[in-house]
Order: structure tokens, then C-alpha cells, then sequence
């Protein structure tokens, strides 16, 4: 059982190119997230989704899309890439689950970490 | 989005229990707290969570405070492995999204 993976796990990019980052989870979960982390920091919601075709932006969007086409691919977007946007980058993804929805627990990726230059 | 306060750093010694606070005092009703951790390099893995009552698991036990403005998450023996930074955070019930803070930086000596 993979659970979340991430591709690429290093990138180096310049500024002002474009890339995808690949977030894939093998456990039917309905919900997934993106965030970013920058050294020493806690991680920020860039983007979720709460199921397949529905994206919703978090607290940290600017600069990124997402796209969920199918239920186990969730997709992270950098247009034009900035310097700002050097970080790690993490995916997550949970189960809805029952009455009390909001009780699961959340399933993280290893991280993508990406330099802009 | 309710926030929680966290501690930047805590020390144990090793076999030793430890007691990582954590403020919400802006809680609502029906979030959830939840407790992960993240080891260096790696991505953060869930410990615990709980509503009203305290919880306790393989790993940890939650207390909550009565009133549910704050609540511990207990390590009954630390080890060198739970070196890491603890992070306590909110579930928004209607979106499922969650906050997280910096978190505390557990750092176990032997």
C-alpha cells in the first residue's frame, strides 16, 4: 500500500518557467490538500479539494492552480514560477468518513522540494 | 479559522513523560483537535485527536480541558524517535480544511 505519493521529490527551476507537481494516493479518499512549508514554519493550505472535479482555494493560493480530474491525482500548478515559491511542498489526502466528518485523519506525502532560482 | 498558540520549543529527557500544551481559545463547538508530528525530512503523521473526552492510543494520550480552550498531548515515555515538531490544529467541520500553526520542536536528550 503506497498512500500518498508525490513526483517529482527535487526540482530546480528558473524563473518564470512552469511545472506540475503530482500528488497520487491509492486509499479511495475523497478529500485532498496541498500546502507549502518554509524552513522553520508550519505548513500552509495552498489549495484542497473535496472530491473529484472540485477544488477550493486555502490560505495561500496566489501564484497556483490545481486541478482534480480524477479522484486519486490531485494536481499542483506553478504558471510562472518566483522565487517566493521556493519550499517544500506537501500533499495530503483523507477519507470523508461519517457524521462527525471532520474526525479523520489527514495522510501526507514525503514532500516535494522545489528551488526557484 | 480558529487558531492555537503552541509552545516554539519543549526538552525532555529520555523515558521520561512529557506534556505538550496547546491554546485554542477561540475553539468552536464541533472542531475537532487534532495532533501530528513531523520528523525531520519527512512529512507530518497523525498521533491522536479528540472532541470533548480524552483519548488515549499507541502512541499518546489527549486530555482536554473541560471548557476545550486548550488541551495536552502526553508522551508517556519519550524516546529519541519522538524528537520532532508537534503540531496541534482545528478541523473546520464545513470544509474539512485545516490550520496549522509553527508548533513545538520536541527536542529528547538522552
Amino acid at each position: 500500500n503506497a498512500g500518498v505519493t508525490q513526483t517529482p521529490k527535487f526540482r530546480v527551476l528558473k524563473t518564470g518557467q512552469s511545472m506540475t507537481l503530482l500528488c497520487a494516493q491509492d486509499m479511495n479518499h475523497e478529500y485532498m490538500y496541498w500546502y507549502r512549508q518554509d524552513p522553520g514554519m508550519g505548513l500552509r493550505l495552498i489549495h484542497y479539494s473535496v472530491g473529484e472535479g472540485t477544488t477550493a482555494k486555502g490560505e495561500v493560493p496566489d501564484g497556483y492552480n490545481v486541478s482534480r480530474l480524477k479522484k486519486q491525482n490531485f494536481l499542483l500548478g506553478l504558471e510562472s514560477a518566483a522565487p517566493s515559491q521556493t519550499s517544500v511542498y506537501f500533499c495530503a489526502s483523507r477519507v470523508r468518513g461519517g457524521s462527525g466528518r471532520s474526525n479523520q485523519p489527514q495522510h501526507f506525502g514525503d514532500g516535494t522540494r522545489l528551488s526557484i532560482l | 479559522d480558529a487558531k492555537t498558540t503552541q509552545p516554539n520549543s519543549m526538552e525532555s529527557n529520555e523515558e521520561e513523560p512529557v506534556h505538550l500544551p496547546c491554546n485554542h481559545s477561540t475553539i468552536s463547538g464541533t472542531d475537532y483537535i487534532h495532533w501530528y508530528r513531523q520528523l525531520p525530512s519527512q512529512g507530518p503523521e497523525y498521533v491522536i485527536h479528540g472532541l470533548t473526552s480524552n483519548v488515549n492510543n499507541r502512541m499518546a494520550s489527549l486530555a482536554i480541558a473541560e471548557d476545550r480552550k486548550s488541551s495536552t498531548l502526553i508522551l508517556h515515555r519519550a524516546t529519541l524517535r519522538d524528537a520532532a515538531v508537534y503540531y496541534c490544529i482545528l478541523r473546520d467541520t464545513n470544509a474539512g480544511k485545516s490550520t496549522f500553526g509553527d508548533g513545538t520542536t520536541l527536542t529528547v536528550k538522552p
